[in-house]
């Protein structure tokens, strides 16, 4: 079962907005709209960032959105700040009722 | 508050077993689908296997189906996951996961709660 395609890693200055993707297959991103996005901190569990694409969990910066488009889903940050420095992953719903990761991307603020 | 405290890693010789436990308290847990995460050292998730909230619906991951078994207990509100057959490509940190719940409907699909993780090392 192969993880959903994330780059590696991103980067961006303070202020800046970023978008990371997440390319999956016509089984998993392409048929549902059950995506979710994680943010992990070093040596701390991940904490959810969106779901169903584009919803943001109570408490979570409006700074982070996300969308879908085919295949491919996103997350952009907006107003890039030293605390957004952190590991994301993407996640989706697979065919035969599985769950998917991306590989995960590194942001770094410069 | 939310807690979600994992408990029974620890190092174990390859081909042997281990049961995993997760004990939640702050919601209701009999209402979330429940699942076990995993991350192997310096590398990215992966879930391993979820229950819906009766125990009537049970996936798992491909690799590890046939050696692990996932089971909750709602009476003590505690999630559990027993591993047999242990290979050295088991060695993470496993995390309890449950699903989210929002307007009154419960998603399998979203890993709101987390725990800290408890590591399972495989090694001779």
């Amino acid at each position: 079962q192969s993880a959903l395609t994330q780059p590696a890693s991103v980067s961006g200055s303070p202020g800046q907005s970023i978008t990371i993707s997440c390319t999956g297959t016509s089984s998993d991103v392409g048929a549902y709209n059950y995506v979710s996005w994680y943010q992990q901190h070093p040596g701390k569990a991940p904490k959810l960032m969106i779901y169903e694409v584009s919803d943001r969990p109570s408490g979570v910066s409006n700074r982070f959105s996300g969308s879908k488009s085919g295949n491919t889903a996103s997350l952009t940050i907006s107003g890039l700040q030293a605390e957004d420095e952190a590991d994301y992953y993407c996640s989706s719903y697979r065919n035969s009722n599985t769950q998917v990761f991306g590989g995960g991307t590194k942001v770094t603020v410069l | 508050e939310v807690q979600l405290v994992e408990s029974g890693g620890t190092l174990v010789q390859p081909g042997g077993s281990l049961r995993l436990s997760c004990a939640a308290s702050g919601f209701t847990f009999s209402d979330y689908w429940m699942s076990w995460v995993r991350q192997a050292p310096g590398k990215g998730l992966e879930w391993v296997a979820n229950i819906k909230r009766d125990g009537t619906e049970i996936y798992y991951v491909d690799s590890v189906k046939g050696r692990f078994t996932i089971l909750r207990d709602n009476a003590k509100t505690s999630l559990y996951l027993q591993m047999n057959s242990l290979r050295a490509e088991d060695t993470a940190v496993y995390y309890c996961a449950s699903g989210r719940c929002a307007n009154g409907v419960c998603y399998r699909s979203y890993f709101d709660y987390w725990g800290r993780g408890t590591l399972v090392t495989v090694s001779s």
